[in-house]
């Protein structure tokens, strides 16, 4: 079946930092959707982003199709962005297949 | 925004009970889901459901585990005989289309 790895699995940043977080998959997807996983546990969808660029406030992000990754970009950061951030890609059939997360922590 | 709720938000039980996890799609979605995250691990696949059958389930989703969709409205996921094991977060999401998908805020399932 497909991997999806995410890098860096943690990373510890000061309020105000930028940071890239980055999902790769082994093989063509579909779909993919970037989610926030809040401290209390909620899935918050960030983005659907198959492939180019989308840009929401502070975040933005790009997947490169092709080349089987996307990026999730992070500016400015606030102590709210702090949490657990999925990808998640539609392979073969409609299910997502979650990756292993990269776990933020913002300190003011 | 229309978005998917589920309850209860917190469930305990004992091993060997029955529960019962209740979520209410978007009211236009056609497509269901089943997700479970168990604590510290990233989120799994469970179950897909479209057209009032199951359209595909996971390894996880043995004979303990049911789904129906009792109305138009309640999409349920039901766990027969709890183990310690089944303790996670379950998550509800739908689809319009089977693409994009909206989750739910979860169900935290302790079970003792």
């Amino acid at each position: 079946g497909i991997q999806v790895e995410q890098s860096p699995p943690d990373l510890i940043l000061q309020e105000g930092a930028n940071s890239t977080l980055r999902c790769n998959f082994s093989d063509s997807v579909n779909n993919l959707q970037w989610f926030h996983q809040n401290p209390w546990g909620q899935l918050i969808n960030l983005f659907y982003i198959p492939s180019g660029t989308k840009q929401n406030g502070r975040l933005s992000a790009t997947t490169v199709a092709t080349e089987r990754y996307s990026l999730l970009y992070i500016s400015s950061s606030q102590t709210t962005d702090s949490g657990v951030y999925f990808c998640a890609v539609v392979y073969n059939t409609d299910k997502l297949i979650f990756g292993t997360g990269t776990r933020l922590q913002v300190f003011p | 925004e229309p978005e998917v709720t589920q309850t209860p938000s917190h469930q305990v039980t004992q091993m060997g009970q029955e529960v019962i996890l209740r979520c209410v799609p978007i009211s236009n979605h056609l497509y269901f889901y089943w997700y479970r995250q168990i604590l510290g691990q990233k989120v799994e696949f469970l179950v897909s459901f479209y057209n009032n059958e199951i359209s595909e389930k996971s390894e996880i989703f043995d004979d303990q585990f049911s789904v129906e969709r009792p109305d138009g409205s309640n999409f349920t996921l039901k766990i027969r005989s709890t183990k310690l094991e089944d303790s996670a977060m379950y998550f509800c999401a739908s689809s319009q289309t089977g693409t994009g998908k909206g989750f739910g805020p979860g169900t935290r399932l302790t079970v003792t």
